[in-house]
């Protein structure tokens, strides 16, 4: 399994402004994943993050309004870029673990954003 | 490509009785797996079930138990004795590709009546 902590869990944010969500998690993993979840809806993928490359995005979503770090195995950020009342969402990081048979993959408890 | 589709938006039961959510999807992988992922109120994402698609065996998990018909691409979600706390949006998801990213159906919202 892996346990996964968010920072911020929410935020009030200004238009125009810039927001990093940072996401720990307590072992080492190879794949990481952003998503949004804007309100009522489902889960939307953003980007996957691994160590040591580029992220890779999903359509519709670009490095210069979500850029992604991801410096070592147990950390990555997203950056909201240039905030609109539109980004307003809950943004989620998860990881994919492997056991012996199967992956799974476990959620962060989520970052709440508000654009005002 | 995967595609889930959940055709409840919305389901209640009353407390004991039982209830099944229903997700079909669609896969372009030859072997895969199949998840229920339950969202509280407080938003965190818990995996309930998953779903070897090459076992024909249906998954349970104490009064989570799934019916997979792989022919049909259905694997609905059944739970028994209802409580309280199973009140939730429910997810249903299958990875694909190399990077195992989940697609998600659009999640069906349960309420459980006292």
């Amino acid at each position: 399994s892996a346990v996964i902590s968010q920072k911020p869990s929410r935020d009030i944010c200004q238009r125009g402004t810039s927001l990093t969500i940072q996401c720990q998690v307590d072992s080492q993993v190879t794949m990481m994943f952003w998503y949004r979840q804007q309100p009522g809806q489902s889960l939307t993928l953003i980007a996957t993050a691994n160590q040591g490359s580029e992220a890779t995005y999903e359509s519709g979503f670009v490095i210069d309004k979500f850029p992604i770090s991801r410096p070592n195995l147990t950390f990555s950020t997203l950056t909201v870029s240039n905030m609109s009342p539109e980004d307003s969402s809950i943004y989620l990081c998860s990881v994919d673990v492997v056991s012996s048979s199967y992956n799974e993959q476990f959620f962060g408890p989520g970052t709440r954003l508000t654009v005002l | 490509a995967q595609t889930v589709t959940q055709s409840q938006p919305e389901m209640s039961v009353q407390e004991a009785e039982t209830v099944t959510l229903s997700c079909t999807y669609d896969t372009s992988e030859s072997d895969y797996y199949l998840f229920w992922y339950k969202q509280p109120p407080s938003r965190q994402m818990i995996l309930v079930i998953r779903q070897e698609a090459y076992k024909q065996q249906n998954a349970t998990e104490n009064r989570f138990s799934v019916n997979f018909q792989k022919a049909a691409k259905s694997f609905s979600l059944k739970i028994s004795d209802s409580q309280l706390g199973d009140a939730a949006m429910y997810f249903c998801a299958t990875p694909g590709g190399s990077n195992y990213k989940l697609t998600f159906g659009k999640g069906t919202l349960l309420t459980v009546n006292p």
